[in-house]
Order: C-alpha cells, then structure tokens, then sequence
C-alpha cells in the first residue's frame, strides 16, 4: 500500500538554526500538505500546495516558513529560524485531487527545539 | 465559537459497549465532514467520510446533521483495539482540501 514517508522522525535542533522537514507524497498525489500537532493539542493546517506553487497558508506559516518540491518526489517545509514555539509533531499530508478525496498523513516528524 | 469542537472525554467503556461521540462545527457552508483515528504519538488516519444520508461502516456509523452543524460517530461492540482519540474533522468552503481539526474525544475500552 503507498504511503507519505517523512524523515527524520525525530529532530532535535537549538533555538534560531534553521531545519528542513522532508517529505515524500504518495506518486500519484497531486496535492501536499503540512499541518502541526503540539503536544496535547489539536493538529493545525499550516500550509497546501499545488502545481508548484502555495495554494492555501494558514497565520501560524509565518515568513519564517517555506515549503518547496525541489524534485519530482520530495517536498519539504523548512524553519528559518527555529523557536521554542515550534516544538511539535509535524504531519506531512498528500491528496489525489481537490474536492472530498482523502488526504494520507505520513508517520511525522517530531521537532523539537532546545 | 471554535471552528470544530468536541467532547475531549476521556470515554473509558468495557469491551462490547456502545458509545457515541458527538461533534459541532461553526461554518456552515463547510463541505465534507470526516472522522479521523489517532493512536497515541502517531498520524490521523482516515476512519470514514460522512454523508449527510448517514453511512455506516462495519461496527461504524456516522450521521451528519447541516441544520444543526452536528456530526457525530457511533461504535457498536466496542473492541480494546478501538481505543484511540477520534478525531473530528471538517474541509471549509474553498480551499484546497484545507482540513479543519477538532481537539479529539478519546477513547479507552477496558476488558
């Protein structure tokens, strides 16, 4: 079964260096999502792409938030300068297409910031 | 008004029982309605779209409600394998299949 592979797991970064997330989506997907889960809360869209370019970002993917699909498989979320705040599981996501299809999460990165 | 809200629980029931969770969105003009599974430290994962003629899946029923922004999940004969934070979770107007989380309703089922 094809599924959303993210690397690392685990990331332990200090506080202001910069970290990149990777992701794969599954091959078919067009669609690519990262969304955030700190610990004991709610998980949070954080930003959609398509054809190359944002489609949707939410006010927590601030300047210091980038995504890119540098190849035709990865796709990664980097943070510049990385913030207490930023601890959390982040959750890499894929769709087919649009409109009421289901999106495939992959096992997540867990970033935490010392 | 939160945007999806839920009862958190926790929901601890013995093996067989039958419960019921409940969930409220705000916009109403949103689209498409899920409930997502989440074991402890891991992905969301799909557990069944919901439709607002009811559908059920197995041991799984679901009923949406647009007049009164009300979704819930039923499971029948609940299994120790069905514990879990179930997951509310709605896609809005527009967008690009934005998904909209609720905080969860977590499950124990005791022997």
């Amino acid at each position: 079964e094809p599924e959303v592979t993210q690397t690392p797991s685990h990331q332990v970064t200090q506080m202001g260096q910069e970290v990149i997330l990777r992701c794969v989506p599954i091959s078919n997907h067009l669609y690519f999502y990262w969304y955030r889960q700190i610990l004991g809360q709610k998980v949070e869209f954080l930003v959609s792409f398509y054809n190359n370019e944002i489609s949707e970002k939410s006010e927590i993917f601030d300047d210091q938030f980038s995504v890119e699909r540098p190849d035709g498989s990865n796709f990664t979320l980097k943070i510049r300068s990385t913030k207490l705040e930023d601890s959390a599981m982040y959750f890499c996501a894929s769709s087919r297409a649009e409109a009421n299809t289901e999106a495939f999460f992959g096992q997540g990165t867990r970033l935490t910031v010392v | 008004r939160k945007e999806v809200e839920q009862d958190p629980g926790p929901f601890n029931v013995p093996e067989g029982a039958t419960v019921a969770f409940n969930c409220t969105y705000s916009n109403s003009a949103s689209q498409s309605f899920f409930w997502y599974r989440q074991d402890c430290r891991k992905e969301p994962k799909l557990l069944m779209s919901v439709y607002s003629s009811g559908n059920e899946d197995g041991r799984f029923t679901a009923q949406l409600n647009r007049a009164s922004q009300y979704i819930s999940l039923l499971i029948r004969d609940s299994k120790l394998s069905d514990s879990a934070t179930y997951l509310c979770v709605v896609k809005p107007p527009g967008g690009y299949n934005k998904l909209i989380f609720g905080a969860g309703t977590r499950l124990a089922v005791h022997p």
